[in-house]
């Protein structure tokens, strides 16, 4: 596995303004990946983070809202603007390690809370 | 649009209990069924399994995958209270994992 890092672990912010969380990895890995887990919900991907280029987003969440930076094989990070209430949850990345591809190791997690 | 179900969605048991808890799915592209436990809030990987019949083994939990009836199983033996927690099931593509509800299980002593 991997040891994964991720600031801040909690945040309490205002509507309206945005958050960046950061995600740093202890090895170099291809590929890096960003859930999010509303209250009382399992994890939704937001989006696979890919270095050197723009990240893939799933059906439902854009660019403009979750901005992801990729900028080396170790880091990523992913900024929720323009908060609502409604993006109070954990946001957490993960890593696929390569082989078995479809294994994912998770960041220890981020919990916003959105007044 | 790919769909995993998770059952029951919670459970509470005493210490000592055995427990089955039941994941289900309609995935294109299958390759995989993993599982997690999810304590706070980081999942922890528990196992892979991408074989029909073949059960894995950790301690106290196995799984066991049924390709053609489309379920995965988890058994978790003797449970303990350090066993509470919300247990993920997920299908794996190439490219993705999605996730079910997660099934809350509750160890009492």
């Amino acid at each position: 596995s991997a040891v994964i890092s991720q600031k801040p672990s909690r945040d309490i912010c205002q509507r309206g303004t945005s958050l960046t969380i950061q995600c740093q990895v202890d090895s170099q890995v291809t590929m890096m990946f960003w859930y999010r887990q509303q209250p009382g919900q399992s994890l939704t991907l937001i989006a696979t983070a890919n270095q050197g280029s723009e990240a893939t987003y799933e059906s439902g969440f854009v660019i403009d809202k979750f901005p992801i930076s990729r900028p080396n094989l170790t880091f990523s990070t992913l900024t929720v603007s323009n908060m609502s209430p409604e993006d109070s949850s954990i946001y957490l990345c993960s890593v696929s390690l390569g082989l078995p591809q479809e294994t994912q190791y998770f960041g220890p997690g981020t919990r916003l809370l959105v007044l | 649009e790919d769909k995993v179900v998770q059952s029951p969605l919670s459970l509470v048991v005493h210490e000592g209990d055995t427990v089955t808890l039941n994941c289900s799915y309609e995935v294109t592209n299958f390759r995989s069924l993993l599982w997690y436990k999810q304590e706070k809030k980081a999942p922890t990987f528990l196992f892979m399994l991408t074989s029909s019949g073949i059960e894995k083994k950790s301690g106290r939990l196995s799984s066991i995958l049924d390709k053609k009836e489309l379920f995965s199983i988890l058994n978790i033996t003797a449970t303990q209270t350090g066993d509470s927690a919300i247990y993920l099931c997920a299908t794996g593509t190439a490219s993705k994992l999605t996730f079910g509800t997660g099934t809350r299980l509750q160890v009492t002593l």
